[in-house]
């Protein structure tokens, strides 16, 4: 099993592009979560679904959007990326709410 | 706001020593889990305690919760070179939805 896989590992954007993230997992998990962390910081929690077709807000929700369309995938949207946006992003998945798995994390820097 | 408040920031210990790292919370909470990330890699789950719990063992790990100080310790007993990492608690605020709320983490380092 892969685990919980992201596309792509590293990305440089200019402001005011867009990009989508992807998260795939093969653990059929339902819940899963999208977090960006910054240096020297925890998690932050920015869009969370707990099932497929649905999606709700997290700590820091502003300019980005999601799409939960396939269980196994939750997709992360920048549609206008800001230099306050860099970051390392990290998806996971759970089942039944508790512990969570990891992706390897998508470095995403904005010009 | 982030819920988990960890102290010390950094720890460096030397290879046999324990580390201890201490996570203060703000609210209630159905359990408290504590992860590890290696440099430039996801985190990755260490153990879960729930708020009947007031203490956990796996391997050399021992978590102890005081739900009434809501606070919770993590104990790494004959630390390892390996060990060194960021460990990260983290709290649901009693959520059903499984959302976590992290601390801003212990980075530890464990000396050869």
């Amino acid at each position: 099993n892969a685990g919980v896989t992201q596309t792509p590992k590293f990305r440089v954007l200019k402001t005011g592009q867009s990009m989508t993230l992807l998260c795939a997992q093969d653990m059929n998990h339902e819940y899963m979560y999208w977090y960006r962390q910054d240096p020297g910081m925890g998690l932050r929690l920015i869009h969370y679904s707990v099932g497929e077709g649905t999606t709700a807000k997290g700590e820091v929700p502003d300019g980005y959007n999601v799409s939960r369309l396939k269980k196994q995938n939750f997709l992360l949207g920048l549609e206008s990326a800001a230099p306050s946006q860099t970051s390392v992003y990290f998806c996971a998945s759970s089942y039944g709410g508790y512990e969570q798995f990891f992706g390897p994390g998508t470095r995403l820097t904005v010009l | 706001s982030q819920q988990g408040e960890e102290d010390p920031q950094a720890l460096s210990i030397q290879e046999g020593e324990n580390a201890t790292m201490n996570c203060s919370y703000k609210t209630s909470i159905n359990n408290l889990q504590w992860y590890r990330q290696n440099s430039g890699r996801g985190l990755v789950h260490l153990i879960l305690i729930r708020s009947n719990e007031r203490e956990k063992h796996s391997g050399r790990l021992r978590v102890t919760l005081d739900t009434s100080k809501k606070s919770s310790s993590l104990l790494i007993t004959a630390s390892r070179a390996a060990d060194t990492a960021s460990y990260f608690c983290a709290t649901d605020g009693l959520s059903n939805t499984g959302k976590l709320i992290f601390g801003q983490g212990t980075t530890l380092q464990v000396k050869p």
